[in-house]
Order: structure tokens, then sequence, then C-alpha cells
């Protein structure tokens, strides 16, 4: 069964800290890892990572993936309030139309003033 | 001129009633989904339609029948409704291809089962 883990399940920091958000996965037929953030109501899309090694950056946020550890991270510098949501790490299984996600659980993270 | 916009976003009703909630997307995408997430945020997919044709059943009850009249819309009717249906069910669409499944999400429907 394919399987999407998310450590921490939720962080609680402080304005102007840095933090690292890991996902880690078992699946068969991996196309590529997504990571989405959610406030409070729909999740929207920040990268998607299909190679390894290679780093995606936006702003503060940055990801990049190990295919060889099965594993991404999410790193954000500079953390603020704004911050704070429950991010999704997803990876993509299958292709075309029959192309399909597998959400992990999520982790939750509060950035204090 | 919201991308996937989903009616309702709230609905409370009684156990053992049907209810509907409807999907639109303006993004040209070819692939809707509709997701369910639980009281602890896991989002799961329950189905996906491609150019109006069913491609992903998950276990899902057969009280869940989605239908789409056209690639741009997509339903979600809840027969017989439970408690245990209390959820928010987000809806997403995308263009699947070489490129990616990147999904673009609906703000969500809350449904509460009393």
């Amino acid at each position: 069964e394919d399987k999407v883990v998310q450590s921490p399940l939720s962080l609680v920091v402080h304005e102007g800290d840095t933090v690292t958000l890991n996902c880690s996965y078992e699946v068969t037929n991996f196309r590529s890892l997504l990571w989405y953030k959610q406030e409070k109501k729909a999740p929207t899309f920040l990268f998607m990572l299909t190679s390894s090694g290679i780093e995606k950056k936006s702003g503060r946020l940055s990801s990049i993936l190990d295919k060889k550890e099965l594993s991404s991270i999410l790193n954000i510098t500079a953390t603020q309030t704004g911050d704070s949501a429950i991010y999704l790490c997803a990876v993509e299984k299958g292709t075309g139309a029959n192309s399909k996600l597998t959400f992990g659980k999520g982790i939750t993270l509060s950035v204090r003033p | 001129d919201t991308a996937v916009s989903q009616t309702p976003k709230y609905l409370v009703t009684q156990m053992g009633n049907d209810k509907s909630i409807k999907c639109e997307q303006n993004l040209g995408h070819d692939t809707m989904y509709w997701y369910k997430q639980d009281s602890k945020k896991f989002l799961k997919i329950m189905f996906s339609y491609n150019n109006k044709e069913l491609i992903i059943n998950e276990t899902v009850p057969n009280r869940f029948s989605p239908k789409s009249p056209d690639k741009a819309h997509l339903n979600l009717h809840i027969n017989s409704l439970e408690l245990g249906d209390s959820a928010v069910y987000f809806c997403a669409s995308s263009h699947p291809g070489l490129a990616g499944n990147i999904q673009y999400f609906g703000a969500g429907t809350r449904l509460s089962v009393l």
C-alpha cells in the first residue's frame, strides 16, 4: 500500500526561526512529489519536484527531493506569522488521466509573534 | 472569477437525508476530483473524472455518487447520510500529463451530519 509520512506532525516556532518539514514516501511508480499549504480553506500549490537534488525556491520557501532516500524537505527561513498553516506533502503515481495524488497527514506549523 | 468553486460552503443536515455538492472549474482542465478531509486533516481521494468519464473510484460507499455533466463540472450526491460522513469535501481540477499533475482545489464544503 502506498504511504506518505510527514514529520513532525506539529511544530511551534517563533517569528524569525527557520523550520524544516519532512516528507517520506513508499509509492510504486513514483512520478513527482508536491507540497501544498493549507490555511483556512483550500490547499494551495507550493512546489512540484521530479528530479533528485534540484532545489526549488520561492522567496523564503525552498524544497528538495532525494529519490534515493525516498524523501523531501520543505524549508522556511525567517518565518512569519503568515506562514502558520498545515503543510501537505503529496506523491503522484500513474500517468495521464490515471495520475493520482496520495497525501500525507500534514504538518501543522504555528508561528508565534 | 474563482478558478474552482464549490457550493454550498456549509451543509448541516440530519442523518438519513440526501444531499448534493456542486463543483465548477473555469481553468479549462480535463480532470476533476473529489477529496474527503476528516477531522484529523487527512486528505483522501474519493473519485476522479476525465472528460466526463470515471477514472478513479476509491473504496467509497456506494451512497456516494459523482456525476459529471461536462468536463467543467463535477457534482457529488450523497444518499442516506451517516454521522461518519461529517467532513470537509474538496473538489479539485488539473490537466495531468508529462509535466505532472498539479491540482487546484476549491474552498471546500463543510458537511455536518447531526
